[in-house]
C-alpha cells in the first residue's frame, strides 16, 4: 500500500534561512505528488505538483524517484511561510477515481 | 473561494448527541473524501465517496457514517459524540484526478 512520510513535526527556521521540508513516499509505481498548505484558520490549499515543475511563492519540489522523495524546499524563508505543509501522494485507480494519501504534516515556524 | 462549501461552520453540542455535516462540492466533481484534523493533528482520512458510490474508508469510526446523495453533495453522520470528537472536519472535492478543493470545515465542539 502507498505511505507517506513527513518525518518533522515541526521545522523552526530564521527569516532568510532556506528551508526543505522533507517528503518520502512508498509506492512502487508512478504516483503523483503535491504539497498542499495550509495558513493559520483558512482552508488547506494546494502549493503545487511535481508535474507542473513549477515554483510557487518561491517553493520548489523535485521528485526523485530513486530515493522515492518529493522534498519541498525554499532558498529563503519569509515570515508569511509560516504554515502547516501536507505532502500527499495519488494513485488513478482502475474505475475512473483517485486515491489520495496525505502524510502527517510539517509545521513550519518561520522566526523572525 | 474554492468552490467546495461546508455547513455548519460551527457546532457545539453535548456529549452523546449527533450531529450531520453536509458538504457541497465543486460543480462537476464526482469525488467527495471527508478529513478530521484535531488539535495539532494532521489530517486524519475518514472516508471517500466517487459518484455516489464508497471508494475508501480511513480511520473511520464505527459511531461515524457518511453517504453521498444523486446531487453528488455529502453528509457526515456522527453520533455518540465524546469529547474526543472535537476537531475540525474538512470536506474535498476533485475530478477524477488531480488536485483536492477543501472547504472550510466545519468546526465541533463537544462539551
Amino acid at each position: 500500500a502507498q505511505r507517506v512520510t513527513q518525518p518533522e513535526k515541526l521545522l523552526s527556521v530564521f527569516k532568510g534561512a532556506p528551508v526543505e521540508l522533507k517528503c518520502n513516499y512508498s509506492y512502487s509505481g508512478s504516483p503523483e505528488l503535491f504539497w498542499y498548505v495550509q495558513y493559520s484558520r483558512q482552508r488547506l490549499q494546494l502549493l503545487l505538483r511535481h508535474i507542473s515543475r513549477e515554483s510557487i511563492k518561491g517553493f520548489t519540489a523535485d521528485l526523485n524517484k530513486g530515493e522515492t522523495s518529493f522534498h519541498l524546499k525554499k532558498p529563503f524563508a519569509q515570515e508569511e511561510d509560516s504554515a502547516m505543509y501536507y505532502c500527499a501522494l495519488s494513485l488513478f485507480l482502475s474505475g475512473g477515481y483517485q486515491k489520495v494519501t496525505f502524510g502527517t504534516g510539517t509545521k513550519l515556524q518561520v522566526i523572525p | 473561494d474554492s468552490g467546495v462549501t461546508q455547513t455548519p461552520k460551527h457546532l457545539i453540542t453535548a456529549t452523546g448527541q449527533r450531529v450531520t455535516l453536509r458538504c457541497s462540492p465543486r460543480s462537476g466533481d464526482l469525488s467527495v473524501y471527508w478529513y478530521q484534523q484535531s488539535l495539532d493533528q494532521g489530517l486524519q482520512f475518514l472516508i471517500q465517496y466517487y459518484n455516489g458510490e464508497e471508494r475508501a474508508k480511513g480511520n473511520i469510526l464505527e459511531r461515524f457514517s457518511a453517504q453521498q446523495f444523486p446531487d453528488l453533495h455529502s453528509e457526515l453522520n456522527l453520533s455518540s459524540l465524546e469529547l474526543g470528537d472535537s476537531a475540525l472536519y474538512f470536506c474535498a472535492s476533485s475530478v477524477v484526478l488531480g488536485e483536492l478543493f477543501f472547504g472550510e470545515g466545519s468546526r465541533l465542539t463537544v462539551l
